[in-house]
C-alpha cells in the first residue's frame, strides 16, 4: 500500500530555507516520479515541479525555479523538496504527490509551512 | 500557462441526486485531464484520468467526459461520502495547472 509520509509542520523566519521530506513507501521508489504541490491557504493548488528518483531529472514551475530545490535519498527512499528565501507568499501547505508521469496518483498528507517572525 | 476553469465553486445537492462540475481549458488539452477529490480530514484522491478513465477504486457512479476544453465530472445518485472538494487538472503540458476547484456539499 502506497504510503508518503511527511515531515511535520514548520514555522520559519522571513528570509530563512526549510527542507521538507516525504518518505515513499510500498511501492518501488524508482518507478515514479515524485511532484511536489503547493496550496496557499483558501487557495487553488499549484504545481512546482517533478523529480525523477531513478535519474535524478527535475523539472520545475518556471515560477518555483528560483524558490525551489528538490531532490531525493534513494538509499532511505525519501524525496526532498528545499525552499530558499522565505516570504509570507510562501506560507501554505506542500503535498509530496507520486505520478505514473504527469499523472498524479497518490497525495502525501501535506505540510504547513508559517513562514513568521 | 494553460488556465483551467471551475465555474461554479459551490454547489449543493442532496443524497441520491446527480450533480456534474465542469472544468474549462483555456486551450484545448486533448483528453489530458484528471479529477481529484479531498475530504476534510483525508489526503487528495485521483478518481479520474485521461478524462473519462476511472482510477482503480473510484466508484462506478463517478464518471468525466469530455476532451479539448470542455469537461465534465458526473456523480449519480449522491451518497454521503461524495461530498468533499473536487479539482480538474490539466497534464496535456506543463506546467501542470489546477482548477480552483468545486465543492460539494450536502443541501
Amino acid at each position: 500500500q502506497v504510503n508518503l509520509l511527511q515531515s511535520g509542520a514548520a514555522l520559519v523566519k522571513p528570509g530563512a530555507s526549510v527542507k521538507l521530506s516525504c518518505k515513499a513507501s510500498g511501492y518501488t521508489f524508482t518507478d515514479y516520479y515524485i511532484h511536489w504541490v503547493k496550496q496557499s491557504h483558501g487557495k487553488s493548488l499549484e504545481w512546482i515541479g517533478y523529480i525523477n528518483p531513478n535519474s535524478g531529472y527535475t523539472n520545475y514551475n518556471e515560477k518555483f525555479k528560483s524558490k525551489a530545490t528538490l531532490t531525493v535519498d534513494k538509499s532511505t527512499n525519501t524525496a526532498y523538496m528545499e525552499l530558499s528565501r522565505l516570504t509570507s507568499e510562501d506560507s501554505a501547505t506542500y503535498y509530496c504527490t507520486l505520478g505514473a508521469m504527469m499523472v498524479i496518483g497518490y497525495w502525501g498528507q501535506g505540510v504547513m509551512v508559517t513562514v513568521s517572525s | 500557462d494553460v488556465q483551467m476553469t471551475q465555474s461554479l465553486s459551490y454547489l449543493a445537492a442532496s443524497p441520491g441526486e446527480s450533480v456534474s462540475i465542469s472544468c474549462k481549458a483555456s486551450k484545448s488539452i486533448s483528453n489530458y485531464l484528471a479529477w481529484y477529490q479531498q475530504k476534510p480530514g483525508e489526503a487528495y484522491k485521483l478518481l479520474i484520468y485521461s478524462g473519462s478513465t476511472l482510477q482503480s477504486g473510484t466508484p462506478s457512479r463517478f464518471s468525466g467526459s469530455g476532451s479539448g476544453t470542455d469537461f465534465t465530472l458526473t456523480i449519480r445518485s449522491l451518497e454521503p461520502e461524495d461530498f468533499g472538494l473536487y479539482y480538474c487538472q490539466q497534464y496535456y503540458e506543463k506546467p501542470l495547472t489546477f482548477g480552483s476547484g468545486t465543492k460539494l456539499e450536502i443541501k
